[in-house]
C-alpha cells in the first residue's frame, strides 16, 4: 500500500506566484483532507472532499485558495497570487467513512513564499 | 471554545519510563472518536491509537495505551517504556458524529523529549 502522495515535497516561490499542491489519496478511501499547518495556528482544516465533491471548504482562507478534486486518485490545491503568510507546510490525508477510521496524512509539501 | 485542549507545550521522560500525555476534549455530540498521533522531526503524522466514545474499555496498541474518562472528557495517551525514538511532537484529535464524515479537530501537541 503505496499510502498518500503528495507534490512536491519542497515548493520554495516568489509572492505573487500560482503555486498547485497535489495529492493522491489511498486507494479505496472516499474522503479526502486538505490541512495547513503553522507554528503560530497548528493544524487547521482548509476543505475537504466526499466522493470527490467538496463538503466543507470553510477553513479555506480566503478566495485566493482553490481546491479541485477531479477523480477519485487525485486532488489539486492551488494558490494564486501565493502570499509570505502562506508558507507552510501542507498536508492532503484521505480516509474511509467510518467513524473509526483515521486519516492517514501524506508528507506533507512545505511552502515558503519569499 | 477549544474542541481539544493539550496543556502541556512539553514534557520530558527518561528513556524506559512511562508518561502520561494530556488531552481534554469538548463536545456535545455522544458519538465521537478520538485519535492521537505522532509527529517526529521528520514532519510526517502517524496514527497511534483510537478511542470510541461508545467503547467501555481503554484502548491499546502495543506500548501506547489511551486513558479515556468519559465523565472528566479526557483522553489521556500513556507511553509505556519510552524509547529515544518516542521523541516528537504529539498530538490528541476528536472526530464527532456516528460516521467518519466528519473532520479531525486537532490539539495544539505535546513536545515530548525521551532523555537517555
Amino acid at each position: 500500500d503505496a499510502g498518500v502522495i503528495q507534490s512536491p515535497r519542497h515548493e520554495v516561490t516568489e509572492m505573487g506566484q500560482e503555486v498547485t499542491l497535489r495529492c493522491k489519496p489511498i486507494s479505496g478511501h472516499d474522503y479526502l483532507f486538505w490541512y495547513r499547518q503553522t507554528m503560530m495556528r497548528g493544524l487547521e482544516l482548509l476543505i475537504y472532499f466526499n466522493n470527490n465533491v467538496p463538503i466543507d471548504d470553510s477553513g479555506m482562507p480566503e478566495d485566493r485558495f482553490s481546491a479541485k478534486m477531479p477523480n477519485a486518485s487525485f486532488s489539486t490545491l492551488k494558490i494564486q497570487p501565493s502570499e509570505p503568510r502562506d508558507s507552510a507546510v501542507y498536508f492532503c490525508a484521505s480516509s474511509l467513512g467510518r467513524n473509526n477510521s483515521p486519516l492517514h496524512f501524506g508528507n506533507g509539501t512545505r511552502l515558503t513564499v519569499t | 471554545a477549544q474542541k481539544i485542549t493539550q496543556t502541556q507545550p512539553g514534557m520530558f521522560v527518561q528513556e524506559k519510563e512511562a508518561v502520561t500525555l494530556d488531552c481534554t476534549y469538548d463536545t456535545s455530540d455522544p458519538s465521537y472518536g478520538l485519535f492521537w498521533y505522532k509527529q517526529p522531526s521528520s514532519g510526517e503524522m502517524i496514527f497511534l491509537i483510537y478511542q470510541g466514545s461508545y467503547d467501555q474499555q481503554n484502548a491499546t496498541e502495543g506500548r501506547y495505551s489511551l486513558n479515556f474518562q468519559k465523565a472528566r472528557k479526557s483522553a489521556n495517551l500513556v507511553i509505556s517504556a519510552s524509547q529515544l525514538g518516542d521523541s516528537a511532537m504529539y498530538f490528541c484529535a476528536m472526530r464527532e458524529g456516528r460516521t467518519g464524515a466528519n473532520n479531525l479537530f486537532f490539539g495544539t501537541g505535546t513536545r515530548l523529549t525521551v532523555i537517555p
